[in-house]
């Protein structure tokens, strides 16, 4: 079974514009969490989609957003970009929503300049 | 705002040497999941420890879910080369919202 895929795998971009990551999950899974990882805050939930729908949100303004097709991958999209949000950006899938096990894809590495 | 702390946040052992990393919290998680993530990857899972007081054992990893299910340990017994790497716990808020601890950098040295 292939494992969770994020394209694109590196990302440079600069203050202002706009990006679109897109995250794959396994087959079969149709929960995907979106999370951000710097060195200074670590991993930090963004928020989660099931069944098309956004179920969860973390503390993140709203310049950061997401959607999910009907065959469960996802794409979130950070608007206005900002030097800080420079950032290995991490998708996960899990069976469905509520408590289950989530499988991390290898990450969106994004530069802003 | 359930937080998880985790320790130590460096170690730097020799090959063959035990350690421990703890993961604390002051809340209450339904479960708890310890993840290995080397740079530039994402994280892999290890386990999950769901029922207070639970043991899992992985080769050479022993994971604990304390008995109120507020805290974790994972040790490593004789470390190798290539259990080198990040070490994070992520606490289960509810949601597949996964709460991290900031993490443990490993690094054994042959």
């Amino acid at each position: 079974k292939a494992g969770v895929t994020q394209t694109p795998r590196y990302l440079i971009k600069t203050r202002g514009q706009q990006v679109t990551l897109s995250c794959s999950p396994i087959s079969g899974h149709r929960s995907v969490s979106w999370y951000q990882q710097t060195p200074g805050q670590g991993l930090q939930f963004l928020f989660e989609y099931f069944s098309e729908t956004q179920r969860n949100k973390g503390n993140f303004p709203g310049r950061f957003s997401g959607r999910q097709f009907s065959n469960s991958r996802s794409e979130m999209n950070v608007s206005t970009l900002e030097l800080g949000d420079s950032a290995l950006y991490l998708c996960a899938s899990s069976l469905d929503h509520g408590t289950d096990t989530q499988y991390f894809g290898p990450g969106t590495r994004l530069t802003v300049l | 705002t359930q937080l998880l702390e985790q320790s130590p946040q460096f170690l730097s052992i020799q090959e063959g040497e035990n350690l421990t990393v703890y993961c604390n919290s002051s809340s209450v998680f339904s479960s708890l999941q310890w993840y290995r993530q080397e740079p530039g990857e994402g994280p892999v899972l290890l386990v999950t420890v769901v029922t207070g007081g639970e043991v899992k054992k992985l080769k050479r990893l022993t994971f604990q879910f304390g008995d109120a299910r507020k805290d974790s340990s994972l040790h490593i017994t004789a470390a190798q080369p290539g259990d080198t790497g990040l070490y994070l716990c992520a606490g289960d808020s509810g949601g597949n919202k996964l709460v991290f601890g900031a993490g443990t950098i490993l690094r054994v040295k042959s």
